[in-house]
């Protein structure tokens, strides 16, 4: 296993499309949160799951978003009638949360999303 | 409302000399701390981490501060090298106390190290 693996590493897509974004993260990893970066800025928090279970989403995770683990294992981000202002790059961590600490914390590279 | 917040945009140190890296945050319920480094094209890596119990923790070449009565952490990265060269990002989370451990992140100090 070596590390967090994110796909496409780049999409571009006309506006109004549908993208959908994969996160594999590390195996034994029971958490697995989405952010989302622009250019400037540091990353944003946007949803964590605990293994299957979707446990928050951020405001910036508007309608047109969804994210899903089914098996607790991958998870997909889907972004719905795409929109200039989606244009970001996004991450997916992983990490180990036992015993209230959590371990591991680990970056995938992102998929560059550019929105035409 | 930006709950951390790295002042410094930019810092250029040469090499072999130490590199000071702040970062300030406001909300009193974070408890644990990280830093991450991060190059072009690449997703953040994991530098060092602290915990609220801790004022201080070091791993090689990188020590982590911890001033929780003036809200403020610090990263020194001694010797410097060229291959530092990166964006830094701090990052708070109220995880021990809530368990989310979702990060709040500053906007980053972009180091450069120079030969």
């Amino acid at each position: 296993d070596t590390g967090v693996s994110q796909n496409p590493r780049h999409k571009i897509t006309k506006r109004g499309q549908n993208v959908t974004f994969r996160c594999d993260p590390i195996s034994e990893h029971n958490r697995l949160y989405w952010y989302r970066q622009t250019l400037g800025q540091g990353p944003e928090f946007l949803t964590y799951f605990q293994n299957e279970a979707q446990l928050e989403k951020s405001r910036l995770l508007s309608d047109r978003f969804s994210a899903e683990r089914p098996k607790g294992s991958f998870s997909t981000l889907e972004i719905q009638r795409t929109e200039q202002g989606d244009s970001a790059m996004y991450l997916c961590t992983s990490s180990l949360v036992a015993g209230g600490a959590n371990y591991g914390y680990t970056f995938g590279s992102g998929t560059r999303l550019t929105v035409v | 409302d930006q709950q951390v917040k790295q002042n410094s945009p930019s810092l250029s140190v040469q090499e072999g000399r130490i590199s000071i890296l702040n970062c300030d945050y406001t909300n009193s319920m974070f408890d644990y701390f990280l830093w991450y480094k991060k190059y072009p094209a690449e997703g953040p890596t994991f530098l060092i981490s602290i915990s609220s119990i801790k004022d201080k923790n070091e791993d090689g070449r990188f020590t982590v501060f911890l001033n929780k009565s003036a809200k403020h952490l610090s990263l020194h990265i001694v010797p410097s090298q060229p291959g530092d060269s990166a964006v830094y990002f701090c990052a708070a989370s109220g995880g021990r106390t809530s368990g989310t451990y979702k990060y709040i992140f500053g906007t980053g100090t972009r180091l450069k190290v120079l030969a």
